[in-house]
C-alpha cells in the first residue's frame, strides 16, 4: 500500500525553526515528486512546495521563498521541510502528498494524516 | 498566478440530490485540474484528476468536467457520507492553487 506520514510538528517560538518529515513506503520513492501543502486553521488548502524525484528542481510559494528548504533522501525514502525564520501566519497542518513524476500536471495522492506546526510565543 | 474561484462556497442539500461545483480559473488550464474531498479532521482525498478522470476506488456518483477555464464537479445523488469540503486545484503552472473550497453540509 502506498503511504505517506508526516512527522515532526510542534510548537516553536516566532523566529523559530522546525524541520519536517515525511516518510513514504509501497513505492520507488526516487521515481516521484513530492509536495508539501499546508492547512491553518479553519482555512483552505495551500500548496507550500514541490521537489523533482532527483531533487534537482524545488519551486516554492512566494510566501515561504527563502525561509523554508525543501529536501528528500531517497536511500531513506524521506521528504523534509526545513521551516526557518517561522510567524505566527505559518502555524497550520502540514501535509505532505505524492504527485506523479511531477507535481507540475500530476494530481496529488495519496496525502499523509498531516503535523500541526503552532508558531506562538 | 492563476487563481481558482469556486462556487458556491456553502451548499446545503438533502441525501439524494444532484450537487454540482463549479471551479474557475483566471487563465486557463487546459484539463490540469484536480479535486478532493476533505472531511473533518481528515487529509484531503483525490475525487477526480484530468478533470475528469475519476480516481480508482471512488464512487461512480462522482463525475467532472470542463476543460480550459470553467469546470465543474457533480455528485449525482448525494450520499450521507459525501457531506465534506471538496476543493479543485490547478496543476497547469507554478504556483500551484486551489479553490477556496466548497462546503456541503446537511439540510
Amino acid at each position: 500500500e502506498v503511504q505517506v506520514l508526516e512527522s515532526g510538528g510542534g510548537l516553536v517560538q516566532p523566529g523559530g525553526s522546525l524541520r519536517l518529515s515525511c516518510a513514504a513506503s509501497g513505492f520507488t520513492f526516487s521515481s516521484y515528486s513530492m509536495a508539501w501543502v499546508r492547512q491553518a486553521p479553519g482555512k483552505g488548502l495551500e500548496w507550500v512546495s514541490a521537489i523533482s524525484g532527483d531533487g534537482g528542481s524545488t519551486p516554492y510559494a512566494d510566501f515561504v521563498k527563502g525561509r523554508f528548504t525543501i529536501s528528500r533522501d531517497n536511500s531513506k525514502s524521506t521528504l523534509y521541510l526545513q521551516m526557518n525564520s517561522l510567524r505566527a501566519e505559518d502555524t497550520a497542518v502540514y501535509y505532505c502528498a505524492k504527485c506523479g513524476s511531477s507535481c507540475q500536471s500530476q494530481w496529488f495522492d495519496p496525502w499523509g494524516q498531516g503535523t500541526l506546526v503552532t508558531v506562538s510565543s | 498566478d492563476i487563481q481558482l474561484t469556486q462556487s458556491p462556497s456553502f451548499l446545503s442539500a438533502s441525501v439524494g440530490d444532484r450537487v454540482t461545483v463549479t471551479c474557475r480559473a483566471s487563465q486557463g488550464i487546459s484539463s490540469y485540474l484536480a479535486w478532493y474531498q476533505q472531511k473533518p479532521g481528515r487529509a484531503p482525498k483525490l475525487l477526480i484528476y484530468a478533470a475528469s478522470t475519476l480516481q480508482s476506488g471512488v464512487p461512480s456518483r462522482f463525475s467532472g468536467g470542463g476543460s480550459g477555464t470553467e469546470f465543474t464537479l457533480t455528485i449525482s445523488s448525494l450520499q450521507p457520507e459525501d457531506f465534506a469540503t471538496y476543493y479543485c486545484q490547478q496543476l497547469n503552472s507554478y504556483p500551484l492553487t486551489f479553490g477556496g473550497g466548497t462546503k456541503v453540509e446537511i439540510k
